[in-house]
């Protein structure tokens, strides 16, 4: 099983509507990513969050990590065919000791939007 | 600034061929990681170099060696290419962070799609 469950697996919506995204852990959360991928490229950085109770918004993105720092959601308000792509959430949960950065990678949202 | 550059951008292999991918980054960073993407899977780390000169196991490292060329480069080679390895490759650099939880952003490159027949 993942360590790192994103929910929907996959979501259409049509243009204007808006959407949450899940990234769950069962383990603390240190240090939390959001990525966008369209198809064939590369990850595009989105939002990074590192305090439980984060919240950071960019246009018309907004993620937020819990309090618990186990699960982190990616809302897009009124959504545009532009934010159609893979949606990655991201996560330092390797427990003990020093994770020189690595990351463990949810499974990925697939996103249509359809004008 | 190209941030990370990634080559080949398309590759096919025949099974038991050789071949080395290319990663090298601009940012002056001092981590840098190779991932495989397949679907279902979202991205697992194979190997990762915290700094220059050392290189450490990820998830899936079975197949696959590393080097840490210098700062810049960090290379994965496949011995001997097998169908289980047909993927996207993408290696990734970040920064040196401030201990856990306070990690450097990574940054991905473009991504290598590797069909092994």
């Amino acid at each position: 099983s993942q360590e790192l469950e994103q929910s929907p697996q996959s979501l259409i919506v049509q243009e204007g509507k808006n959407l949450t995204i899940n990234c769950t852990s069962s383990k603390t959360l240190y240090g939390l990513y959001w990525y966008k991928q369209k198809y064939g490229e590369g990850l595009i950085f989105l939002m990074m969050l590192q305090k439980g109770g984060e919240e950071k918004s960019h246009e018309k993105i907004t993620a937020k990590l819990d309090e618990k720092k186990q699960q982190s959601s990616l809302h897009i308000t009124a959504s545009q065919p532009s934010h159609a792509g893979i949606y990655l959430c991201g996560a330092d949960i390797i427990a003990g000791g020093t994770s020189y950065g690595k990351l463990t990678f949810g499974q990925g949202t697939i996103l249509t939007v359809h004008p | 600034n190209a941030g990370v550059t990634q080559t080949p951008k398309f590759q096919v292999l025949k099974t038991g061929q050789s071949m080395t991918l290319q990663c090298a980054q601009d940012m002056n960073h001092n981590s840098m990681y190779w991932y495989r993407q397949d679907p279902g899977m979202g991205l697992r780390l194979i190997y990762y170099s915290a700094s220059e000169g050392t290189t450490d196991k990820g998830e899936v490292p079975n197949g696959y060696n590393v080097s840490r060329l210098n700062k810049r480069e960090f290379s994965l080679r496949l011995e001997s290419a097998a169908p289980s390895q047909t993927s996207v490759y993408f290696c990734a650099s970040s920064g040196l962070g401030q201990g856990r939880g306070y990690q450097e952003t990574q940054y991905f490159g473009p991504g290598t799609r590797l069909l092994v027949l």
